[in-house]
């Protein structure tokens, strides 16, 4: 299994300021995936984190909007950019394991934007 | 593309009732289908996972099936407790390499 931790648990921030979020795993894994859940919905995918190279993100998402950076196998961060208020919602970190592949993810990040 | 529908939406039950939620997929070609616990506002807690070759999973009072050929899955809580009250989510892992996740089933265990 995996333990994954996020920082910060939840903020509130102003419209057109940016948030970055912490994405600690505490063992070395290869899948590192960034997710979005809305209120009342289900998850977003929103990127995958390369080690070393640039995010792969999802069909509207872009890289401008969610900078992703993974200096190494165990540490993630994603930045939410210029917020506005369609941003507020549950920010998810997950890794996927090796052999059954199965799927952990972090506590979340609560991000309200007024 | 990979749709999973999970029904009912809402499922409220008193205390101690045994219950079923569903999940159903329309692609047959996964690697392992993962069901998850999500508690107001935090984050996905791993319940149970199946790999493709096998029928069922078992925890305590949780038990999981998978029936590819139907597209079903199914997950059994015996016993049910307030403290179950949650959002469990099904989730499935193709061989491509994709995970697509239901909409989840939100169940309140009234005492």
């Amino acid at each position: 299994s995996a333990v994954i931790s996020q920082k910060p648990s939840r903020d509130i921030c102003q419209r057109g300021t940016s948030l970055t979020i912490q994405c600690q795993v505490d063992s070395q894994v290869t899948m590192m995936f960034w997710y979005r859940q809305q209120p009342g919905q289900s998850l977003t995918l929103i990127a995958t984190a390369n080690q070393g190279s640039e995010a792969t993100y999802e069909s509207g998402f872009v890289i401008d909007k969610f900078p992703i950076s993974r200096p190494n196998l165990t540490f993630s961060t994603l930045t939410v950019s210029n917020l506005s208020p369609e941003d507020s919602s549950i920010y998810l970190c997950s890794v996927r394991g090796t052999g059954l592949y199965e799927q952990y993810f972090g506590p979340g990040t609560r991000l309200t934007v007024t | 593309k990979q749709e999973v529908t999970q029904i009912p939406a809402a499922l409220s039950v008193p205390e101690g009732e045994n219950l079923v939620l569903n999940c159903s997929f329309t692609d047959s070609a996964i690697y392992n289908l993962q069901w998850f616990r999500q508690d107001p506002g935090k984050g996905l807690t791993s319940l149970l996972l199946i790999q493709s070759s096998q029928r069922e999973q078992t925890s305590g009072r949780l038990n999981a099936s998978l029936d590819k050929s139907s597209g079903r899955s199914t997950l059994y809580i015996a016993a049910s407790q307030p403290g179950d009250s949650a959002t469990y989510l099904c989730a499935l892992y193709t061989n491509a390499g994709k995970s697509t996740f239901g909409d989840g089933t939100t169940l309140t265990v009234k005492p």
